[in-house]
């Protein structure tokens, strides 16, 4: 069964900082992998996703993630971190053709100025 | 309506009392999901819908948990003898299922359950 491990529940950086927020995933086929921010008192949005075509992957708001099939990783970056991105992310994965969706337990990202 | 709808928004409950819950989710979309929202517990899945196929619910964390969804659209998630550790945020969502690579989950804005 397909799993995520997001290590660091909690991750701080300077505005203007890079941000790295790691995932890791275990899926027995190739799985397609998302990553979801949940703003302050808002639902969870669709940042990006995995889905092949190319492993480095760009969304919303300067986000960008790559896959590494050898490290089962797919972490999400952001070269300079800005205050409205203080928000908790999640990485997600679903396996072959099912759309279930499992989530990580969440990082919540801090921005100080 | 244009996204995921929750009702209610806001559910206090006694102990002990059974609670339901229900989604509409986005019209057309065939796949619809319920997950719990804890403090540091990140998104527990309970249960996943998929157009007429048998639902996947082995999220389910007890037997005093169950959802159902009428008619391919509105899902209810019951709670049966509400337990305090069942407080917690839950988050219904839906997709069109078009089968993993296209899955984007689209999410309600969740029920805030507490049990006193």
């Amino acid at each position: 069964a397909q799993s995520v491990t997001q290590l660091g529940s909690h991750v701080s950086v300077s505005e203007g900082a890079l941000v790295l927020l790691r995932c890791n995933y275990s899926s027995s086929v190739p799985p397609y992998l998302f990553w979801y921010v949940q703003y302050p008192n808002q639902g969870l949005q669709l940042l990006l996703k995995y889905t092949s075509a190319a492993t480095l992957v760009k969304g919303i708001n300067g986000f960008e993630a790559e896959f590494k099939k050898s490290e089962t990783s797919f972490h999400l970056t952001k070269p300079s971190a800005h205050m409205s991105d203080a928000a908790e992310y999640f990485c997600a994965v679903s396996e072959g053709n099912t759309d279930k969706l499992i989530f990580g337990t969440g990082t919540r990202l801090q921005v100080f100025p | 309506g244009a996204g995921v709808s929750q009702s209610p928004s806001n559910k206090v409950t006694e102990k002990g009392k059974d609670v339901e819950l229900r989604c509409d989710p986005i019209s057309g979309h065939t796949a619809l999901y319920w997950y719990r929202q804890s403090l540091g517990q990140g998104l527990e899945f309970l249960i996943y819908f998929q157009g007429n196929s048998a639902p996947d619910k082995s999220g389910l964390p007890s037997d005093r948990f169950s959802a159902e969804r009428t008619g391919g659209s509105v899902s209810t998630l019951t709670i049966q003898r509400t337990q305090q550790e069942d407080s917690a945020v839950y988050l219904c969502a839906s997709s069109l299922a078009s089968g993993g690579w296209n899955t984007e989950a689209f999410f309600g804005q969740g029920t805030r359950l507490t049990v006193v």
